[in-house]
């Protein structure tokens, strides 16, 4: 099956950190842009951030919320996606979601993972 | 830069058709051809059911259907079913910094 699966999603106490993986089959991961996107309880979609096809290059991509605490990679030789978050806040409790781009471009997102549940709180 | 605008709900009988606006600007909506919506049904993934505005990914029903004007964008679910009850989202690429914003979201209940 073509699938994307999340994991990591942890209870945080502030301030602290966490990396999230994003585990892809069924498809040449290789391929594809990847992003991440995270919903808050009851509350809408927040695009996070996305990568090239080939981490190094540069191509990396951060939403204004979280630049400068998270930072995406990837490892092709293990078809995993991560998310590495630091500084965390009340405000980053959200399920997480990794997802990959359509081809062409980073404009739409045609594949999600379920979801890892980030919870911050003391 | 701010979420796309979207009603919070939307209703409808069996059968009937409704429309979900998404509002945007300049530099994401109304600058580009690259709107997407969404489906989530509650504790699922979303589910990509339009892209580039009206193009329909293999699978989807071509009960949804999507267009543009403008800043502001629409998707039309027609012959609504039970099964089309879910939390819409739009999409929208915005520039090659800031990438893709999202719509607020909305429920689309079927009476």
């Amino acid at each position: 099956d073509v699938q994307l699966l999340e994991s990591g999603g942890d209870l945080v106490q502030p301030g602290g950190s966490l990396r999230l993986s994003c585990a892809a089959s069924g498809f040449p991961f290789d391929n594809y842009r990847l992003g991440w996107v995270r919903q808050a309880p009851g509350r809408g979609l927040e695009w996070l951030s996305a990568i090239s096809v080939t981490f190094g290059s540069g191509s990396t991509y951060y939403g204004a919320s979280v630049t400068g605490r998270f930072t995406i990679s990837r490892d092709n030789s293990k078809n995993t996606l991560y998310l590495h978050m630091n500084s965390l806040t009340v405000e980053d409790t959200a399920v997480y979601f990794c997802a990959r781009y359509g081809p062409g471009g980073y404009f739409y997102l045609d594949l999600w993972g379920r979801g890892t549940l980030l919870t911050v709180s003391s | 830069q701010s979420a796309l605008t979207q009603p919070a709900s939307v209703s409808g009988s069996p059968g009937q058709s409704i429309t979900i606006s998404c509002s945007g600007s300049s530099s994401d909506v109304g600058a580009y051809n690259h709107v997407s919506w969404y489906q989530q049904h509650p504790d699922k993934a979303p589910k990509l059911i339009l892209y580039d505005v009206n193009k329909r990914p293999s699978g989807v029903s071509n009960r949804f259907s999507g267009s543009k004007s403008g800043k502001t964008a629409s998707l039309t679910i027609s012959g609504l079913r039970a099964e089309d009850e879910a939390d819409y989202f739009c999409g929208s690429y915005a520039d090659s910094t800031s990438l893709n914003l999202f719509g607020s979201g909305t429920t689309v209940t079927v009476l």
